[in-house]
């Protein structure tokens, strides 16, 4: 099983709503990060996650709130969001976080926030 | 960080032509990457060439690194209509591990 899935693939929120995106895999890979991406733009790194631990914020808001709860599943928490927080969130995940291997991307979960 | 930077940006060929995308980057690096991504959906990584290799191939792609003008090239031969999508490249920093993806390219393929 080479694939990291995500739920939802849409999700459309008010600024007053809580939500969360999930990404799972099966893969046995012990990094697992998200991405931000704006329509015709690159991947933006947010959060990694290694061995379930929070290894890297790039200095995200806290409106976005990830969680580990084990190897397999990565959370991430949205609450009071903007309109500009309106992206496509890519889920990936790696063997390991240093050493620069091949990510394993999910399809993504399109977020619009009204 | 973004220090990747692909050039061109954009690239609109017939079916059976090749593709040529370059990539520079601005610090030291263990790898490099060339990743695809079909209108909307997740990544799909297609190629990873080492800081010590100068060229690899798989398949139809053909991917050369210069690490002394910290340069590299992605070339797909025989492209396919399917074969229309953004391609990043995407380095990985000596300095701080982090994978930094680079502006990307629109490649369109006309059948």
């Amino acid at each position: 099983d080479t694939e990291v899935t995500q739920t939802p693939k849409h999700l459309v929120m008010g600024m007053t709503n809580k939500k969360s995106l999930k990404c799972e895999q099966h893969m046995g890979h012990r990094a697992m990060y998200w991405y931000k991406q704006k329509a015709k733009k690159p991947p933006e790194l947010m959060f990694v996650y290694s061995y379930e631990k929070l290894s890297i914020n790039e200095s995200v808001p806290s409106r976005f709130s990830p969680e580990c709860p084990n190897s397999s599943l990565l959370n991430l928490h949205l609450h009071a969001l903007q309109p500009e927080d309106s992206a496509l969130y890519l889920c990936a995940s790696s063997q390991g976080w240093r050493g620069g291997g091949e990510l394993f991307f999910g399809e993504g979960s399109r977020l619009t926030v009204l | 960080s973004q220090q990747g930077e692909e050039d061109p940006q954009a690239l609109s060929i017939q079916e059976g032509e090749n593709a040529t995308m370059n990539c520079s980057y601005k610090t030291s690096i263990n790898n490099l990457q060339w990743y695809r991504q079909n209108s909307g959906r997740g990544l799909v990584h297609l190629i990873l060439i080492r800081s010590n290799e100068r060229e690899k191939h798989s398949g139809r792609l053909r991917v050369t690194l210069d690490t002394s003008k910290k340069s590299s090239s992605l070339l797909i031969t025989a492209s396919r209509a399917a074969d229309t999508a953004s391609y990043f490249c995407a380095t990985d920093s000596l300095r701080d591990n982090r994978l930094a993806f680079g502006k990307g390219n629109q490649v369109v393929v006309i059948p």
